[in-house]
């Protein structure tokens, strides 16, 4: 079965870089969100959309955007890359309808990234 | 503290012994799901327990919540080596317009063979 894609799986930056994430949600899912998941740290919500649109709003710095496009996949842009960005970046997707009936949420792999 | 909190932070057992983590959260939830995570990995779901539901089982897991106490708790059976890995829980909780999931910190589970 199709699963969540994530690209690049590892990227290294220099401070003050631009880096871009992408994300291919699992066929049919509507719904994508976005995670920041710092060394032995939980994961952190840092945005989602829904057709296409924001849906919801976490801890996401202003230094990042990220949109999703009309074939539902996403990119998060990070602007003037920080050392603190150093982390794993997680995609996700799923079904909005029923979200509240318990839709899973399934995860990418992730995208490491490393600031130096 | 966060929404999500978890309980042991890190647990170390013998292969075969059963492994029990607990999750409390603050406010009202629509449903609770565990998540493992194997390191450096994506989180793979592992079972949802509804807002109106008390028990839940899967395999060797099994969850129950309890929304009076606003807690929950996965205990994994006869654990194996394999079973090594964190565990988060996360809340679904209504958000303005839509939900949100909210992680808990993970509990670290190492099963010695």
């Amino acid at each position: 079965a199709a699963g969540v894609i994530q690209s690049p799986r590892h990227l290294i930056k220099e401070k003050r870089e631009t880096a871009t994430l992408k994300c291919y949600p699992i066929p049919r899912h509507d719904t994508v969100y976005w995670y920041q998941q710092g060394p032995g740290q939980d994961p952190q919500f840092l945005i989602s959309f829904y057709e296409k649109m924001q849906s919801d709003k976490g801890s996401i710095p202003d230094r990042f955007s990220a949109q999703q496009f009309s074939d539902y996949h996403s990119e998060l842009n990070m602007s003037s890359l920080e050392l603190g960005d150093s982390a794993l970046y997680f995609c996700a997707s799923s079904q909005a309808v029923g979200i509240a009936s318990g839709n899973t949420i399934y995860f990418g792999e992730g995208s490491w990234l490393t600031v130096v | 503290s966060q929404q999500g909190e978890e309980d042991p932070q890190a647990l170390s057992i013998q292969e075969g012994e059963n492994a029990t983590m607990n999750c409390s959260y603050k406010t009202s939830i629509n449903n609770l799901q565990w998540y493992r995570q194997n390191s450096g990995r994506g989180l793979v779901h592992l079972i949802l327990i509804r807002s109106n539901e008390r028990e839940k089982h899967s395999g060797r897991l099994r969850v129950t919540l309890d929304t009076s106490k606003k807690s929950s708790s996965l205990l994994i059976t006869a654990s194996r080596a394999a079973d090594t890995a964190s565990y988060f829980c996360a809340t679904v909780v209504d958000n303005t317009g839509g939900f949100k999931t909210i992680f808990g910190a993970g509990t670290r589970l190492f099963v010695k063979a």
